[in-house]
């Protein structure tokens, strides 16, 4: 199936420090959605894009939806305990089923107090 | 506003055993569904998707079966329980014609 190559896979940091992670892939997308779950928990959409180069903020979070359509980021400022969790990038694919989603494998975010 | 609920929240079941997880939407109408597993590595792996009352795709063969007897009611069913199917089972919903899809808090299954 298609993959979405998310990075890092793990990130350990300071509190204070900002954050950055990415996903790409080698096909294009419509869609690019970001999700955070805790442990025990379902993920929770945090930010969803829907257009090339689109820049959107929710809080501490920044997502961007690249503008070849193969990539995306996600930044936090200013990280905080509660930032603990993996984050996991999800695109609905070019051409693809409207009712599928590709989801990469996750980045775990440890943050030390 | 909607919500979407699972249960139960947890489940230990012996090798051979059969299981019945449902999931249930409220605040919304002809939601699309979904059943997702979580296994130790994280990754999540797509089982089922339904668009109406009655039907269901599955994406990956195996001894699990879906069915939609209601417009906001998603069950996942197995005749007989194999070790290879613990893991954390989430469903998800999302409005026809939209990408976006909310996920349930989720249900830990270990088969023992």
């Amino acid at each position: 199936g298609q993959q979405l190559n998310q990075s890092p896979q793990s990130m350990f940091i300071q509190e204070g420090e900002d954050v950055s992670m990415n996903c790409t892939s080698s096909s294009i997308f419509n869609t690019w959605l970001w999700y955070k779950q805790e442990p025990g928990e379902g993920p929770v959409l945090l930010i969803a894009l829907y257009k090339a180069g689109e820049l959107t903020s929710n809080g501490r979070l920044t997502a961007q939806f690249g503008i070849t359509r193969k990539d995306s980021f996600l930044n936090i400022s200013a990280s905080i305990p509660s930032d603990v969790g993996i984050y996991f990038c999800a695109g609905q694919l070019w051409g693809g089923s409207n009712y599928k989603l590709t989801f990469g494998k996750g980045t775990l975010l440890t943050v030390n107090p | 506003s909607q919500t979407i609920h699972q249960w139960p929240a947890t489940l230990v079941q012996p090798v051979g055993s059969p299981l019945s997880l449902e999931c249930t939407v409220e605040g919304t109408s002809n939601p699309n569904l979904y059943w997702y597993r979580q296994a130790a590595g994280r990754g999540l792996q797509l089982l089922f998707y339904s668009v109406g009352i009655g039907q269901i795709s599955s994406e990956v063969p195996q001894n699990l079966s879906a069915s939609r007897p209601q417009d906001r009611q998603f069950i996942l069913s197995s005749k007989k329980l194999l070790l290879s199917d613990s893991g954390f089972y989430l469903c998800a919903w999302g409005l026809a014609g939209r990408d976006t899809q909310y996920f349930g808090p989720g249900t830990r299954l270990t088969v023992l």
